[in-house]
C-alpha cells in the first residue's frame, strides 16, 4: 500500500539547473497538490490539481511549472533553480468533492541548490 | 489573507503528562480545521478534522477543539507518551470550494521517558 511516492529523495542542484520532481499516488484520487516546506514554517501550496487535465496556481508558484501528467502522476518542473528554491517540497492527493477527507502526503523531496 | 499561528514553537514534557498545543487563525470564515502530525523525515499524517458547525472531535487520546469566533483552535494529548514525540501542524480551509489550506508554523513536541 504505497500511497503517495516521491521521487527523488534527496537531490542537490546548482543555480540555473532545472529539474523535475515526481509524484505518483495509488489511491485513485482526482486532487494533487504541490507544497514548500521551509524550517520553521508550515507548508505553503505551489500548484494544485483538482482533476486529471486541470491545474491552478497556489499560493507562492513563481519558478515552478507542473504537469498533471495522467490521474496517478503530478510533476513539479524548476526551470532555472534559485538557492531562494532550497526547500523540502511535499506532494499531496485527496478524493475530489469530499471535504471530510483530509489529504495525504508523501514522505517529501530535500532538495539544496547552491 | 489568512494567519494561522501556533504557540508555543517547541515544547518538552515528561511522559505521562496531559498537554495543550494551541492554534490561533486570523480569519474566523473558515470551512474546517485539520491537525496533523509530522514525524521528521516524513510526511504529514492527519490526525483530526473539525469541520466549522463542530465544536470538537476526539480520536483515543486526542481531543481537539474549535471556537470559530475567537479564531482559536487547541488539541489536547492525554497521557503523553515518547511516542507523541513529532511535530503538530493545524491548517485552516478557507471554504468548500477552495483547495487551499493555511498552515501553522507547527508545534515540535518531546515526550521525554
Amino acid at each position: 500500500n504505497a500511497g503517495v511516492t516521491q521521487t527523488p529523495k534527496f537531490q542537490v542542484l546548482k543555480t540555473g539547473q532545472s529539474m523535475t520532481l515526481q509524484c505518483a499516488q495509488d489511491m485513485n484520487h482526482n486532487s494533487m497538490y504541490w507544497y514548500r516546506q521551509d524550517p520553521g514554517m508550515g507548508l505553503r501550496l505551489i500548484y494544485y490539481s483538482a482533476s486529471e487535465g486541470t491545474t491552478d496556481k497556489g499560493e507562492v508558484p513563481n519558478g515552478y511549472n507542473v504537469s498533471r501528467l495522467n490521474k496517478r502522476e503530478f510533476s513539479l518542473r524548476l526551470e532555472s533553480a534559485a538557492p531562494s528554491q532550497t526547500s523540502v517540497y511535499f506532494c499531496a492527493s485527496k478524493v475530489a468533492g469530499s471535504s471530510n477527507q483530509p489529504q495525504h502526503f508523501g514522505d517529501g523531496t530535500r532538495l539544496s541548490i547552491l | 489573507k489568512q494567519e494561522v499561528t501556533q504557540i508555543p514553537a517547541a515544547l518538552s514534557v515528561p511522559e505521562g503528562e496531559n498537554l495543550v498545543l494551541n492554534c490561533s487563525f486570523t480569519d474566523s470564515a473558515i470551512y474546517n480545521l485539520q491537525w496533523f502530525r509530522q514525524d521528521p523525515g516524513k510526511g504529514l499524517t492527519s490526525l483530526l478534522l473539525i469541520q466549522s458547525s463542530q465544536r470538537e472531535q476526539t480520536s483515543g487520546r486526542l481531543n481537539a477543539s474549535l471556537d470559530k469566533s475567537s479564531g482559536r483552535s487547541t488539541l489536547y494529548i492525554a497521557a503523553s507518551q515518547p511516542g507523541d514525540s513529532a511535530t503538530y501542524l493545524c491548517a485552516v480551509r478557507k471554504d468548500n470550494a477552495g483547495n487551499m489550506l493555511t498552515f501553522g508554523g507547527g508545534t515540535r513536541l518531546m515526550v521525554k521517558p
